[in-house]
């Protein structure tokens, strides 16, 4: 399994542009994510989903717009770039109902807006 | 709100001492506790993972403890090497509705020396 995987790896954007952030998992997991990490802020969950066709909005969810078609794919579209979102961009998932519930995260997509 | 605090913030030890980490949650309505670590640059690895019921878990030179009701975690390192250097993020997992969702703290930095 490649676990949850993660395009680009980084990315530089002007203010304005809009852009998708990709996310695949390969387990099969029910549960799909979207944190942030800014320094000071530590991780901050943006949007996630609990299974296809169903999303919602997490703590810091302005500025971001989410899907979720498959159980594979979640991606995370930024629609008119800012500058306050230049961040560390992670996608995590989970089994919904495994006992362990442990979340797997991907390597991360470091974005800066100029 | 579940708010994690994680003291201290940076920690810096010589090699081959024993240390612990420490984690503080303020609602105790749990489903389970993740310690992870972060490499410069990098994702989050996961470590270990305390189930509410759990009171400890242990994997090599690591180990967790979890005491639910007064809200702390610990992570202790045993004989440390300069490769345990990194950052060391404790997060908890609410329980009911919140049980997709990740709360962080902002992780100690860890410094092992030679």
């Amino acid at each position: 399994n490649a676990g949850v995987t993660q395009t680009p790896k980084f990315q530089v954007l002007k203010t304005g542009q809009s852009m998708t952030l990709q996310c695949a998992q390969d387990m099969n997991h029910e549960y799909m994510s979207w944190y942030r990490q800014d320094p000071g802020m530590g991780l901050r969950l943006i949007h996630y989903s609990v299974g296809a066709g169903i999303t919602d909005q997490g703590e810091v969810p302005n500025g971001y717009n989410v899907s979720r078609s498959t159980t594979e794919d979640f991606p995370l579209r930024l629609l008119s770039a800012a500058p306050s979102q230049t961040s560390v961009y992670f996608c995590a998932s989970s089994l919904r109902t495994s006992s362990r519930g442990e979340q797997f995260f991907g390597p991360g997509t470091r974005l800066t807006v100029l | 709100k579940q708010e994690v605090t994680q003291i201290p913030a940076a920690l810096s030890v010589p090699e081959g001492e024993n240390l612990v980490l420490n984690c503080s949650f303020t609602d105790s309505a749990i489903y389970n506790l993740q310690w992870f670590r972060q490499d410069p640059g990098k994702g989050l690895t996961s470590l270990l993972l305390i189930q509410s019921s759990q009171r400890e878990q242990t994997s090599g030179r690591l180990n967790a403890s979890l005491d639910k009701s007064s809200g702390r975690s610990t992570l202790y390192i045993a004989a440390s090497q300069p490769g345990d250097s990194a950052t060391y993020l404790c997060a908890v997992k609410g329980s009911g509705g919140s049980n997709y969702k990740l709360t962080f703290g902002k992780g100690t930095l860890l410094t092992v020396n030679p």
